[in-house]
């Protein structure tokens, strides 16, 4: 079952054309949601958490909003090194576990 | 970045032996975890630790054990690799007051 899902899997961009990945979610007691940036080779880099519906997080061209039903990651005028796989986690319930989507991969083409 | 390092960083092993991967942090933090990552799956849970001595199990422990003695170091065993095991590994660290995961640079494992 499926408790975390991305889309796309894959988005092509031109350097400059704005959009958004999309993380919904199907889990109760939502602790929070995590995104993190994941470049070939190495580990997942963290990006932003949300707690609560409403809640907007924004790190330089990148803004994170949640809903109570999926998170947003929107990406401004994009630039080639923003290219790179976007991760959404949740965490729910009382444990510490993360459930994780299986990413969308970002290419920025200049 | 987060004090965390992993070794090895790669490793390439037989079916049938044991391999033990090492995960070290510097921040002190009480919990660390290990993952696996493999195409088509997000990061799964392996096993976890809250504390020296205190671990518990993940969502896809079968084949593997944990240890850790000391705060800083937490150990992943494959008793007895397979080539379904063979993946990349990370490790990550968290605290008890903040939830946010940090992850180390990762392991990977090719079990022939």
């Amino acid at each position: 079952e499926d408790q975390v899902t991305q889309s796309p899997e894959a988005l092509r961009l031109q350097e400059g054309e704005s959009s958004s990945l999309n993380c919904s979610y199907t889990v109760s007691g939502l602790r929070g949601l995590f995104w993190y940036r994941q470049d070939p080779g190495k580990g997942p880099e963290f990006l932003f958490t949300l707690y609560s519906a409403g809640e907007e997080k924004e790190k330089e061209r990148l803004k994170a909003t949640l809903t109570k039903k999926e998170s947003f990651l929107h990406i401004t005028a994009p630039k080639p090194e923003d290219s790179a796989t976007y991760l959404c986690a949740v965490q729910a319930g009382t444990g510490n576990q993360f459930y994780f989507g299986t990413g969308t991969s970002l290419t920025v083409i200049p | 970045d987060a004090g965390i390092t992993q070794s090895p960083r790669h490793k390439v092993t037989e079916t049938g032996t044991p391999v033990t991967l090492r995960c070290h942090q510097t921040e002190n933090h009480r919990y660390m975890y290990w993952y696996r990552q493999d195409p088509g799956h997000g990061l799964r849970l392996i096993h976890y630790s809250y504390g020296v001595k205190d671990t518990d199990k993940g969502e896809v422990s079968d084949g593997y054990s944990v240890s850790r003695s000391k705060t800083e170091d937490f150990l992943l065993t494959l008793e007895s690799a397979t080539s379904s095991q063979t993946s990349v590994y990370f490790c990550a660290i968290s605290t008890p007051d903040r939830p946010t995961q940090y992850f180390g640079p990762g392991t990977r494992l090719t079990v022939l």
